[in-house]
């Protein structure tokens, strides 16, 4: 079935760098996309969303690019902080009235100082 | 804290034992989810309530599986007749209508 994906399982980068982590879909009815973080032992917390009819969005410090062409999102986190550090998931809605969100595999990322 | 509060956040059982798990969602939120998340996978819809009415189920949502929302506050989930692959993390999240989906923690549950 269709679903969306991430590009890597790891992520490692020092304390201050960018960081930019992947997500495909297949999705091509997907029209709302969401980044979520999930800390160990924790439930997801919402990072940021974006529609389909948007490119860019930008957050404190995280961005959301969505590039529907060739169906890839990609988060970016500025200036990456040892807090950041956790699993990264995308996922997505058939439009933003839809209910179930369909997330990827994730992205762990580890942040070293 | 206002958040949504899942109870009991760890459960162990035998296979074969029923269990339940409880939701409280944000007091304000009319809609409920539950999700199920297996290690080092996203987690997978299960079921969504609108107020107290169970609008969707997924596929994944097995006869031994039962949820119920009966004042359009908290939720519990059921699970019958336990199995081994029942263990993971069984997630609540609640929304106004459209809006993001806030998550709790989270019961994890380990069948033996």
């Amino acid at each position: 079935g269709e679903s969306v994906g991430l590009h890597l399982p790891t992520l490692s980068v020092q304390e201050g760098d960018n960081s930019i982590i992947n997500c495909a879909y297949s999705n091509s009815a997907s029209d709302y996309f969401i980044w979520y973080k999930q800390e160990s032992g924790k439930g997801p917390q919402f990072i940021i969303d974006i529609r389909s009819n948007m490119d860019k969005r930008q957050g404190q410090r995280v961005t959301v690019l969505l590039n529907k062409t060739v169906k890839h999102l990609s988060l970016q986190i500025a200036a990456t902080q040892p807090g950041d550090s956790a699993v990264y998931f995308c996922a997505e809605k058939e439009n933003q009235a839809g209910t179930a969100l369909i997330f990827g595999k994730g992205t762990t990322l580890s942040v070293s100082s | 804290d206002t958040g949504v509060s899942q109870d009991p956040r760890h459960k162990i059982t035998k296979r074969g034992q029923n269990v339940t798990f409880r939701c409280d969602p944000i007091s304000e939120h009319n809609r409920l989810y539950w999700y199920r998340q297996t290690l080092g996978q996203g987690p997978e819809f299960l079921t969504y309530f609108q107020n107290e009415a169970q609008l969707e189920k997924s596929r994944l949502l097995s006869d031994r599986f039962s949820a119920e929302r009966p004042k359009g506050s908290f939720s519990t989930l059921e699970i019958q007749r336990t199995e081994q692959g029942d263990s993971a993390m069984y997630l609540c999240a609640s929304s106004f209508d459209r809006a993001e989906q806030y998550f709790g923690p989270g019961t994890r549950l380990t069948v033996t």
